[in-house]
């Protein structure tokens, strides 16, 4: 069964404030992404990577960067958190072709209360 | 560009009703249909994948199949359980991008 592992599973921080979310895919998989989850916004794609020390933007990118240092381990940096950036956020991985065709396996999520 | 629009929200039924999930596509690329569930709590997972129009999809109970003419596809079961209750997405991935395209979702909540 695929995997995908994030952490912290939750997390609060102030506005201005510094924050790393974390991935890690034990599947072998190339591509990882992350999505935040809102209400009546669905899933929104944030970036997405398909190697180490690649990057491509998604949808809704401003405000995050992103850093894929290992196939394995893919990180959301929030360097200046605003209260918009308060939402679930899910790391996924899928193998090679990408999302377009293969299946898409998601963590648990994070949820980020920027207070 | 490509699109995916879900309109039903909120379906509420009872056990052993009929589920009709329906949503519509817009792409210029040859598409590949999923439907993924999200259980409260948990990340959202595949439940079916519909690559070839009028085919079906089956997995779980449920079945999927689109439509290449009317650009839509949909979901079905013919008896839904409580334990079905969760949140039902469709979702379109295309084969110029690595990226799927997620509807708002439909919240399911069957009652017992």
């Amino acid at each position: 069964e695929a995997a995908v592992t994030q952490s912290p599973r939750n997390k609060v921080t102030v506005t201005g404030g510094n924050v790393t979310l974390s991935c890690r895919q034990t599947n072998s998989h190339n591509y990882m992404y992350w999505y935040r989850q809102d209400t009546g916004h669905g899933l929104r794609l944030i970036h997405y990577s398909y190697g180490a020390g690649n990057l491509q933007i998604g949808d809704v990118p401003d405000g995050y960067k992103a850093t894929r240092t290992t196939q394995e381990d893919f990180f959301l940096l929030l360097e200046l958190a605003s209260p918009s950036q308060t939402s679930l956020y899910f790391c996924a991985s899928s193998n090679w072709g990408g999302a377009g065709q293969n299946t898409l396996y998601f963590g648990a999520g994070t949820r980020l209360s920027v207070l | 560009g490509d699109s995916v629009t879900q309109m039903q929200g909120q379906v509420t039924l009872s056990e052993d009703d009929f589920l009709f999930i329906n949503c519509t596509y817009s792409t210029t690329w040859y598409p590949t249909l999923f439907w993924y569930v999200q259980y409260p709590g948990e990340g959202p997972q595949l439940l079916l994948k519909v690559t070839t129009a009028n085919n079906k999809g089956i997995s779980r109970g449920f079945e999927a199949t689109y439509d290449k003419r009317t650009t839509s596809f949909h979901l079905q079961k013919a008896s839904v359980q409580e334990s079905d209750s969760a949140v039902y997405y469709c979702v379109l991935g295309t084969g110029n991008t690595r990226k799927l395209i997620f509807g708002l979702g439909t919240t399911l909540q069957v009652q017992p």
